[in-house]
């Protein structure tokens, strides 16, 4: 059963560079045809996507972050990483990686976040 | 971005009741609606995708329906365990987007 993980800093500076990795395990990064996601939830909101990233690379960014926002992969070490840059208190939320399942390339077919880490929360504060 | 409005925000109810959240999308979303619930503290998990189907695991007193603009989750007996919040998200056109919760109490 396919498991993911968050770690990284829970505190990080305002206009410093926010970093997370998720390690997946229970399975290979590279097989399944998903997506791997980043997704954030403001305390007491609603769920706001980051963006995925393919086990080829090929990267989708939500456009209200995609010019702070970098999402990497390391197949070897079967994570996958987040970066934003120039943090700011907006930037305080719970962090979730998670897997997508597109019904072009995922044999579930679901087109949907099926498997979720149990999120980190990070705040951004001097 | 394609918005998701659901209703109501918050729902108080029963154990043992039927309960009816719904989802409307700004535009066509298709089929690609998907329901999700989330506990206090912890991860959101799938309940429902492609409007209607039931992810693996999940009760069947969960079913949801709708294509296009509107959707609904119902949930036909409340257990104490649903007691949580709801939320739709539609896969159909980048970038993805989520509603803004539905938070189910105990009347």
């Amino acid at each position: 059963q396919v498991q993911l993980q968050e770690s990284g800093p829970g505190l990080v500076k305002p206009s410093q560079t926010l970093s997370l990795t998720c390690t997946v395990s229970g399975g290979s990064i590279s097989s399944g045809g998903y997506f791997w996601s980043w997704i954030r939830q403001h305390p007491g909101k609603g769920l706001e996507w980051i963006g995925y990233i393919y086990s080829s690379g090929s990267t989708y960014y939500n456009p209200s972050l995609k010019s702070r926002v970098t999402i990497s992969v390391d197949t070897s070490k079967n994570q996958f990483y987040l970066k934003l840059k120039y943090a700011t208190a907006a930037d305080t939320a719970v962090y979730y990686c998670a897997s997508y399942c597109s019904s072009t390339t995922c044999y579930a077919n679901l087109d949907a976040f099926d498997i979720w880490g149990q999120g980190t929360m990070v705040t951004v504060s001097s | 971005d394609t918005q998701m409005i659901q209703s109501p925000s918050s729902l108080s109810a029963s154990v043992g009741d039927r309960v009816t959240i719904t989802c409307r999308a700004s535009e066509s979303v298709n089929s690609y609606l998907n329901w999700y619930q989330q506990k206090p503290g912890k991860a959101p998990k799938l309940l429902i995708y492609g409007a209607s189907s039931l992810q693996r695991g999940v009760p069947s007193r969960f079913s949801g329906s709708g294509s296009g603009t509107d959707f609904t989750l119902i949930i036909s007996s409340l257990q104490l365990e649903d007691f949580a919040t709801y939320y739709c998200q539609q896969s159909y056109s980048p970038p993805r987007t989520f509603g803004q919760g539905t938070k189910l109490e105990i009347k």
